[in-house]
């Protein structure tokens, strides 16, 4: 019974083409997350949404558009990817914005060629 | 802009050790400060959640602390074992808006060598 699930765990692509990562979460939560870590481990958050709305939008380029068709989703669209975007993504959630504690989900490692 | 750093990056102790982990941060508004841990491929699991009015809190053979008045956290861990071997991320709150966002330290790599 895994809280926040995320799919793909691995995926490679070439630069130019898009790809989409989903998170799923079973926790009843109202906030979900994405982060990206990047090759050197650093942790930083993307995006937020609580209950479906955009709440958190941290200077990511526009080639990102996050969807979350409903509390429990949230997915990660990538357009026209480049090197750079080659990192580890997280997909979070919590209970509310209110401080509450985090809940990771896998990661999906994405390597752009 | 809120910065956070561990100290030490790696470490590595041998088995039994009891060993202190430690996190500053920047900006003293902090919310609460949670700590995760992370094995190698995988994802974070959370340890300790701290909240800004409290000294200390404590899981098992775990044991945070925070003084916020001096933008400091330490994890204290007590007769440490090879599974302990993980990543250790801080990461802080801040108190007002800010829609819940965590950021993270650079983080430190464990090892417990038997």
């Amino acid at each position: 019974d895994t809280a926040v699930s995320q799919t793909p765990k691995y995926l490679v692509t070439q630069m130019g083409n898009d790809k989409s990562i989903k998170c799923e979460q079973n926790l009843g939560h109202d906030t979900m997350y994405w982060y990206k870590q990047d090759s050197k481990k650093f942790l930083k958050i993307m995006f937020s949404y609580n209950n479906k709305e955009l709440i958190i939008n941290e200077t990511v380029p526009n080639r990102f558009s996050p969807k979350s068709p409903d509390k429990a989703h949230l997915n990660l669209h990538i357009n026209s990817l480049e090197l750079g975007d080659s990192a580890v993504y997280f997909c979070a959630s919590s209970r509310g914005t209110g401080g509450y504690e985090q809940y990771f989900g896998p990661g999906t490692r994405l390597t752009v060629t | 802009k809120q910065e956070v750093t561990q100290i030490p990056a790696a470490l590595s102790v041998p088995e039994g050790e009891n060993l202190v982990l430690n996190c500053s941060f920047t900006d003293s508004a902090i919310y609460n400060l949670q700590w995760f841990r992370q094995d190698p491929g995988k994802g974070l699991t959370s340890l300790l959640l701290i909240q800004s009015s409290q000294r200390e809190q404590t899981s098992g053979r775990l044991n945070a602390s925070l003084d916020k008045s001096s933008g400091r956290s330490t994890l204290y861990i007590a007769a440490s074992q090879p599974g302990d071997s993980a990543t250790y991320l801080c990461a802080v709150r801040r108190s007002t808006g800010g829609g819940n966002k965590l950021t993270f330290g650079t983080g430190t790599q464990l090892k417990v060598e038997l």
